[in-house]
């Protein structure tokens, strides 16, 4: 199985600042066509998760430019460009590549 | 609108059997992979199963293989899953999720409220 590890597992976010997390697999998820297969949701306090970033860099509409998803292969990153203190929550990382799919173990943003 | 709901949660003693359901709306659910995916009080998010558009495809995590079974009734736009030989480490919140496409390596675009599986004596 592909194992994803995240970092940090608590990242303390300043509202107006940008905020980062960094995922890693443990195979790469760049299939042949071209396309990272790793996403990014966001399961804010009491709620579902909710799809942040698709396929490495696409944001479903909706979702505020403010999230931006980069990185090929191994290593990934969610980008928060200006937290705001409705970002709280725990966010995490999938890659879709193979079966079994498999999920990081979660960031929780907390605001200062 | 996607809606999704999931029903048939609850109290359950180790060893026995439940079906949930999810009921779905706001999109061609024929044309969408299902997924179920599950968190355990206090944890994080493990993909359980997924379906492919038509039923014809169905895989499984290790931990449930073998014990749990998804499918798909695409004419009530209806996806379920059977749980048997339940354990109380199956206890947690089930949530069922539109896959972004027809089979595999799709993200989980839209997901339920989710339900309560407690497994226990």
């Amino acid at each position: 199985d592909i194992v994803m590890t995240q970092s940090p597992r608590t990242l303390p976010g300043t509202p107006g600042e940008p905020a980062s997390i960094s995922c890693r697999s443990s195979q790469s998820l760049l299939h042949s066509n071209g396309y990272n297969y790793v996403d990014w949701y966001l399961q804010k306090p009491g709620q579902s998760p909710k799809l942040l970033i698709y396929m490495g860099s696409n944001r479903p509409s909706g979702v505020p430019d403010r999230f931006r998803g980069s990185g090929s292969g191994t290593d990934f990153t969610l980008k928060i460009s200006r937290v705001e203190a409705d970002d709280v929550g725990v966010y995490y990382c999938m890659q879709a590549l193979q079966i079994p799919q498999t999920f990081g173990q979660g960031t929780k943003l907390e605001i200062k | 609108q996607v809606h999704l709901v999931e029903s048939g949660g609850g109290v359950v003693q180790p060893g026995r059997s439940l079906r949930l359901s999810c009921a779905a709306s706001g999109f061609t659910f024929s044309g969408y992979a299902m997924h179920w995916v599950r968190q355990a009080p206090g944890k994080g998010l493990e993909w359980v199963t997924l379906i492919s558009d038509d039923g014809a495809n169905q895989h499984y995590a290790d931990s449930v293989k073998g014990r749990f079974s998804i499918s798909r009734d695409n004419s009530n736009n209806t996806l379920y899953l059977q749980m048997n030989s339940l354990r109380p480490e199956d206890t947690a919140i089930y949530y069922c999720a539109r896959g972004s496409g027809a089979y595999r390596s799709t993200s989980c675009y839209n997901w339920g409220q989710g339900i309560l599986v407690t497994v226990s004596s």
